[in-house]
């Protein structure tokens, strides 16, 4: 089974700051993906950011980028230059052994002007 | 095309009702998914489809559900006797591959 853990319920950051999202994950299985989604208020759910287990470098977009740690077992998102518009529930998830996504519990994200 | 949509946004419904939800995945999308959120919880995933055969089912997926995906292109959620526990909002995803999953809006159930 897998489980994934975020453990900041809520977050704040001023705009133009830096804010890293915390997750942890459990998974036997040994080739995996993890991802963070973010749901804006009221509307879909997007990607942000992928990673592939097997893969060491930590991936990057643009402002976004996670710091993937496989022993530990870690995947936390770093957003840099905090814009509002990232203001959105980060959902952390992973995708391995079978077709579905097993989500965290999300973290709320509020960008401060 | 413009994405995955969901049909209806919003279901009010009576408790032993039965609803139907719609979800029409992206095109050239071979695989789709269902999944469940109530409210302060992440997504739990309920069933998924490659082309019109239902490969996995969750625990969460009683008797009273159940998804169809006739010709492998639009998929339908029914649920039987609602019952107050229903309540959520029934998010629809697709995906070209064991990859990205691009969600819809989502359809928000209330029972009451």
């Amino acid at each position: 089974a897998q489980t994934v853990t975020q453990s900041q319920p809520e977050m704040s950051v001023q705009e133009a700051e830096t804010v890293t999202l915390s997750c942890t994950y459990d998974t036997s299985e040994s080739d995996y993906y993890l991802f963070w989604y973010k749901q804006p208020p009221s509307r879909q759910m997007i990607l942000v950011i992928r990673q592939e287990a097997y893969k060491q470098q930590n991936a990057t977009e643009n402002r976004f980028s996670v710091n993937f740690q496989k022993a530990a077992k870690s995947f936390s998102l770093k957003i840099s230059d905090s814009q509002l518009g990232d203001a959105a529930m980060y959902f952390c998830l992973t995708q391995g052994g079978s077709e579905k996504l097993v989500f965290g519990k999300g973290t709320k994200l509020t960008v401060n002007p | 095309d413009t994405g995955v949509s969901q049909d209806p946004r919003h279901k009010i419904t009576k408790r032993g009702q039965n609803v139907t939800f719609r979800c029409d995945p992206i095109s050239e999308h071979n695989r789709l998914y269902w999944y469940r959120q109530t409210l302060g919880q992440g997504p739990e995933f309920l069933t998924y489809f490659q082309n019109e055969a239902q490969l996995e089912k969750s625990r969460l997926l009683s008797d009273r559900f159940s998804a169809e995906r006739p010709k492998g292109s639009f998929s339908t959620l029914e649920i039987q006797r609602t019952e107050q526990g229903d309540s959520a909002m029934y998010l629809c995803a697709s995906s070209p591959s064991h990859d990205e999953q691009f969600f819809g809006p989502g359809t928000r159930l209330t029972v009451l």
